[in-house]
């Protein structure tokens, strides 16, 4: 079945300690996302990419980054930047310009050890 | 600039009655409009979309939404709630470039 997996489901960041985590599509889509969810805040965007070896940065890019080296493929790393890692993280991807709606992983879970 | 805006935090709501989530934009052109849906520690699964023509639309598991232009609102409806519909409900706004809005979430729970 086509789908979007992210991995790992739960993940332990030390303290100045850069981590990746990675989201896989098989759905043969152009664009891909990666979201940062916070209770009560809804879903804001940290990096999207429309095409391979492309990325734009969203509302909340600062103390991450991407790369988009293979389509399929669209992992994020939290650096030690960013102060306040703890959040649900989610990935998605569409086929199209805003117009096509989006599939999302299952999200991955970042703690603070 | 572009919004989603989700008035309703929390809903509660007896197994069997009618629910309606509501969902307002702010768009300057023809939104692309959706519904979506996610449970507790998983991901978003869509709902319903709406882009053009009839208003009303249907989605998946039993699910409704209306778009009124002239209110700028795409209210989700469910005629008969059931207890395994309890989860967080979420409007988004495609701008017809990459990006999408969503709304802060309505989070429903449903009384035995």
């Amino acid at each position: 079945d086509g789908g979007i997996t992210q991995s790992p489901k739960y993940l332990f960041r030390k303290e100045g300690q850069n981590v990746t985590l990675s989201c896989e599509q098989n759905l043969n889509h152009d664009a891909m996302y990666w979201y940062r969810q916070d209770p009560g805040q809804g879903l804001r965007l940290i990096y999207y990419s429309q095409i391979v070896n492309d990325f734009q940065k969203g509302d909340i890019a600062e103390g991450y980054s991407v790369s988009r080296e293979k389509k399929e493929s669209f992992p994020l790393t939290v650096t030690s930047a960013q102060k306040n890692p703890t959040a649900f993280y989610l990935c998605a991807s569409s086929g199209g310009a805003g117009n096509q709606p989006q599939h999302f992983g299952d999200g991955t879970r970042l703690s603070i050890l | 600039a572009q919004s989603v805006t989700q008035p309703d935090i929390h809903i509660t709501v007896s197994e069997g009655a009618s629910l309606e989530l509501r969902c307002n934009y702010s768009y300057g052109a023809t939104p692309y409009l959706f519904w979506y849906v996610q449970s507790p520690g998983q991901g978003l699964q869509l709902l319903l979309k709406y882009f053009s023509g009839d208003t009303l639309v249907q989605g998946i598991k039993g699910f409704e939404a209306e778009f009124k232009r002239s209110q700028s609102s795409f209210n989700l409806r469910k005629p008969s709630v059931h207890w395994s519909d309890a989860a967080e409900y979420f409007c988004a706004v495609g701008e017809g470039t990459y990006k999408y809005i969503f709304g802060t979430g309505t989070r429903l729970k449903v009384l035995a």
